[in-house]
């Protein structure tokens, strides 16, 4: 079965710092992996997927992620922290079209704080 | 534009009153769900539906139905309300094979 953890539930960064949410997922077959943000009273947003493609995927806003096989994990990184930045952010893994129910399966969030 | 639609918005209602939820999609989605978030629980899933005329439970079916009888359209339907569906529900669809998905602006619903 496939599940998704993501380490912290509240991350807090200054503003210009370097942004680290981690993802570690759990999957039977290869995965597709998501990002996803949401803004204060907003529903969510994709920031970046992994298909299976390039380990290293780039997504909106200058968010990036990599896939790590090897250590089950789809860390999200952003070099420089922007206060627009502050909000929640979900990782998520899909076992692709085909599977039986296809859901998605989330991660229980992360909230990133954004001080000046 | 393409996306997913949401009504009502808000809504607060009291125990036992039936309510829908209606949720429209403009991308021609063969796949679409619902999910509901809880504060720590994250998103979890109550139905998804692969088609017209196919629906199928989720991880938290309990006390919601629903119904595609067209492909744009899959409301949720509280039969009876009780306060433990307080939630925020988010209606999602998907194209292609990927797992992508998109999702409305989110319905925060509150039962008395």
């Amino acid at each position: 079965a496939q599940s998704v953890t993501q380490l912290g539930s509240h991350v807090s960064v200054s503003e210009g710092a370097l942004v680290l949410l981690r993802c570690n997922y759990s999957s039977s077959v290869p995965p597709y992996l998501f990002w996803y943000v949401q803004y204060p009273n907003q529903g969510l947003q994709l920031l970046l997927k992994y298909t299976s493609a390039a380990t290293l995927v780039k997504g909106i806003n200058g968010f990036e992620a990599e896939f790590k096989k090897s250590e089950t994990s789809f860390h999200l990184t952003k070099p420089s922290a922007h206060m627009s930045d502050a909000a929640e952010y979900f990782c998520a893994v899909s076992e692709g079209f085909n599977q039986a129910g296809t859901a998605l399966i989330f991660g229980k969030g992360t909230t990133l704080s954004v001080s000046s | 534009e393409a996306q997913v639609t949401q009504n009502p918005r808000y809504l607060i209602t009291v125990t036992g009153k039936k309510l829908t939820v209606t949720c429209s999609q403009n991308m021609n989605h063969e796949y679409m769900s619902w999910y509901r978030q809880d504060p720590g629980l994250g998103l979890r899933q109550i139905y998804y539906s692969m088609n017209v005329e196919v629906t199928d439970k989720g991880d938290v079916p309990e006390g919601y139905k629903v119904s595609r009888k067209e492909k744009r359209n899959f409301p949720l339907i509280l039969e009876s309300p009780s306060p433990n569906q307080t939630s925020l529900y988010f209606c999602a669809s998907r194209g292609g094979r990927v797992g992508e998905q998109y999702f409305g602006p989110g319905t925060r619903l509150t039962v008395t």
